[in-house]
């Protein structure tokens, strides 16, 4: 069974707080991916990974930077967290190919305070 | 604009009706669609997925692409109050850099029994 795991599921930060976001996979995924889903908003790309330490910008990467020091590990670093980045994270994985399933983790609800 | 619309709803139907859900696109370069699922405070779960224009079918669910006219449609037949959830169709336009998914921003529907 594929498994992708959010390090928290619930979080609150103050605001200016230096936040980490860990995602892990165990299925050797080559894509990694970070949303943030907002009511009335949907699910929008923040980052994506198709590599070790490769990665590309979503459609709204401001304030926000990662890491993917390993395959299996995605990060998502808020470097001075804001009220407007409260939401629900979330991460996925899928394999190499674009016609195969990608996982998504439980999420993470992020409030910044 | 956004390149994949999705009415968000809500959409309320009684048990056994035919519930049809729906995207539009404009980018002309996705090659795959699919269709997932979400159930409150969980992450997506893949539906369906298709990558050519017609139609696919999984039990009481079938998938419906029409690439001339930029168009998915999601039917569920018979439908059941254990199918109340958010609804997201989802496209990939493959590149260099990876498969990531482009989001509708999901239709909830409410099935009564």
């Amino acid at each position: 069974d594929v498994k992708v795991t959010q390090s928290s599921r619930y979080l609150v930060k103050r605001t200016g707080e230096k936040v980490f976001l860990e995602c892990v996979q165990d299925m050797d995924h080559e894509n990694m991916f970070w949303y943030r889903q907002d009511p009335g908003l949907g699910l929008r790309l923040i980052y994506f990974s198709y590599d070790v330490k490769m990665k590309e910008k979503g459609d709204i990467p401001e304030g926000y930077s990662v890491s993917r020091e390993k395959k299996e590990r995605f990060s998502l670093i808020l470097e001075s967290a804001s009220t407007n980045q409260t939401s629900m994270y979330l991460c996925a994985s899928s394999s190499g190919g674009g016609n195969t399933e990608a996982f998504f983790g439980q999420g993470t609800r992020l409030t910044v305070v | 604009q956004k390149e994949v619309e999705q009415d968000p709803g809500p959409l309320s139907v009684p048990e056994g009706a035919i519930v049809s859900l729906n995207c539009t696109y404009s980018n002309s370069a996705f090659q795959y669609f699919m269709w997932y699922r979400q159930y409150s405070r969980k992450g997506p779960e893949l539906l369906m997925y298709t990558y050519s224009s017609g139609n696919k079918e999984d039990g009481r669910f079938t998938a419906q692409v029409d690439k001339s006219s930029k168009y998915i449609s999601l039917f569920i037949r018979d439908s059941q109050p254990s199918d109340s959830a958010t609804y997201l169709c989802a496209m990939i336009a493959p590149s260099n850099s990876g498969y990531a998914l482009n989001f509708g921003k999901g239709t909830s529907l409410l099935v009564t029994p």
